[in-house]
């Protein structure tokens, strides 16, 4: 079935590096993305979104791109710091009536080394 | 805390009992949504509520599997005779959703989940 998934499981970075998180999507009907963090033992939080009418939107620090062309997105994090340590899922979501039911990626684990 | 919370955080239960979790989403969202997450996976979409009707439920959610947001505020999701693959993070999340004017964009906000564990 159509689904997202993720090509790293895991990335290990120093403090200060940028990282970036890739994830793929197959479902050419999504037309809304979202990337989360997930902390241990916690609910996802939002990071930041973007629709399929764009190819790239930053928030702070954070930046994603997307290319719908090869159905991939990416999620790019500037200057990374300790506290962005955790576990990132991208989510895709075909909008409509079915706005909210959303489709998680496996995951990425992201370690940051002071 | 104006947060989505959940209760109870955790619950451990023997296998064929029932559970309740309940969700209070933000005040003034209109929509509710509840996921479940096992480990080392992405959060899975079960059901969700605009206001008080339940418009879509997953085919992962068995006849075992009920929801329900009387008022339009809080939820609860009731699980009969649980069974070891039962158990998992059980998530949810609030939503304002408006067809037009300004906020309203539909941002999931999660709550931290209610964690089942069936012996």
């Amino acid at each position: 079935g159509e689904s997202v998934g993720l090509h790293l499981p895991t990335l290990s970075v120093q403090e200060g590096d940028n990282s970036i998180i890739n994830c793929a999507y197959s479902n050419s009907a999504s037309d809304y993305f979202i990337w989360y963090k997930q902390e241990s033992g916690k609910g996802p939080q939002f990071i930041i979104d973007i629709r399929s009418n764009m190819d790239k939107r930053q928030g702070q620090r954070v930046t994603v791109l997307l290319n719908k062309t090869v159905k991939h997105l990416s999620l790019q994090i500037a200057a990374t710091q300790p506290g962005d340590s955790a576990v990132y899922f991208c989510a895709e979501n075909k909008g409509g009536t079915s706005y909210g039911k959303l489709t998680f990626g496996q995951g990425t684990i992201l370690t940051v080394h002071p | 805390d104006t947060g989505v919370s959940q209760d109870p955080r955790h619950k451990i239960t023997k296998r064929g009992q029932n559970v309740t979790f309940r969700c209070d989403p933000i005040s003034e969202h209109n929509r509710l949504y509840w996921y479940r997450q096992t480990l080392g996976q992405g959060p899975e979409f079960l059901t969700y509520f605009q206001n008080e009707a339940q418009l879509e439920k997953s085919r992962l959610l068995s006849d075992r599997f009920s929801a329900e947001r009387p008022k339009g505020s809080f939820s609860t999701l009731e699980i009969q005779r649980t069974e070891q693959g039962d158990s998992a993070m059980y998530l949810c999340a609030s939503s304002l959703l408006r067809a037009s004017g300004p906020g309203g964009t539909g941002e999931l906000f999660f709550g931290e989940g209610s964690r089942l564990t069936v012996l």
